[in-house]
């Protein structure tokens, strides 16, 4: 069965420091992913997304994450962050077959310590 | 319109009551999905459209619960007899194709049932 599993449900950080947020995956063929965050009060937005090739992918507000096949894993990063990343993230998978949807982890809510 | 609009944004209703909550997807979007954010929980997804038709309608979670799509392009989820239960915010996708492609997010509605 397809799912996201994000382990971390609150994570804080410092103002400057460097980020990880985890997210594991069990997808049965080869899986399309993407990083969604929810600001406040705002819609949720695509950061970024990986279908294939290089399995380090670029995102929007300087943010990246890398695909690992051995361990099931996209885990988005950034090296310093921002005070306005303070939001929730979501991790997905979604296949290529015309009836496939996209499955949505459970978030990661992030808190910037001043 | 440029993105995906919802409507309402808010709706207040009493147990028992039926609600319709409209989709409007951006032009051109054959893919459309619902899902449902209860408060400080992930996506929960709800049911998917394929241009008219629901290949996969398999988060409904009750038959209180049911959608349909008009001409490629408005959605309408309804909401008979609903309970406290079901209060929560009820988001809107579309993308250009199904899977692979990014999902663009309407703002939602926030259902509120006394």
């Amino acid at each position: 069965a397809q799912s996201v599993t994000q382990p971390d449900i609150h994570i804080t950080v410092s103002e400057g420091a460097s980020l990880e947020l985890r997210c594991n995956y069990s997808y049965g063929a080869t899986p399309y992913l993407f990083w969604y965050v929810q600001s406040p009060g705002q819609g949720l937005q695509l950061l970024l997304k990986y279908f294939s090739g290089d399995t380090l992918v670029q995102g929007i507000k300087g943010f990246e994450a890398e695909f690992k096949r051995s361990q099931s894993s996209f885990n988005l990063r950034k090296p310093s962050v921002h005070w306005s990343d303070a939001a929730e993230y979501f991790c997905a998978v979604g296949g290529y077959s015309s009836a496939s949807k996209i499955i949505f982890g459970s978030g990661t809510r992030l808190s910037i310590r001043p | 319109g440029a993105g995906v609009s919802q409507s309402p944004s808010n709706k207040v209703t009493e147990k028992g009551k039926d609600v319709e909550l409209r989709c409007d997807p951006i032009s051109g979007h054959t893919a459309l999905y619902w899902y449902r954010q209860s408060l400080g929980q992930g996506l929960e997804f709800l049911i998917y459209f394929q241009g008219n038709s629901a290949p996969d309608k398999s988060g409904l979670p009750s038959d209180r619960f049911s959608a349909e799509r008009t001409g490629g392009s408005v959605s309408t989820l309804t909401i008979q007899r609903t309970q406290q239960e079901d209060s929560a915010v009820y988001l809107c996708a579309s993308s250009l194709g199904p899977g692979t492609d990014t999902q663009y997010f309407g703002p939602g509605t926030r259902l509120t049932v006394l």
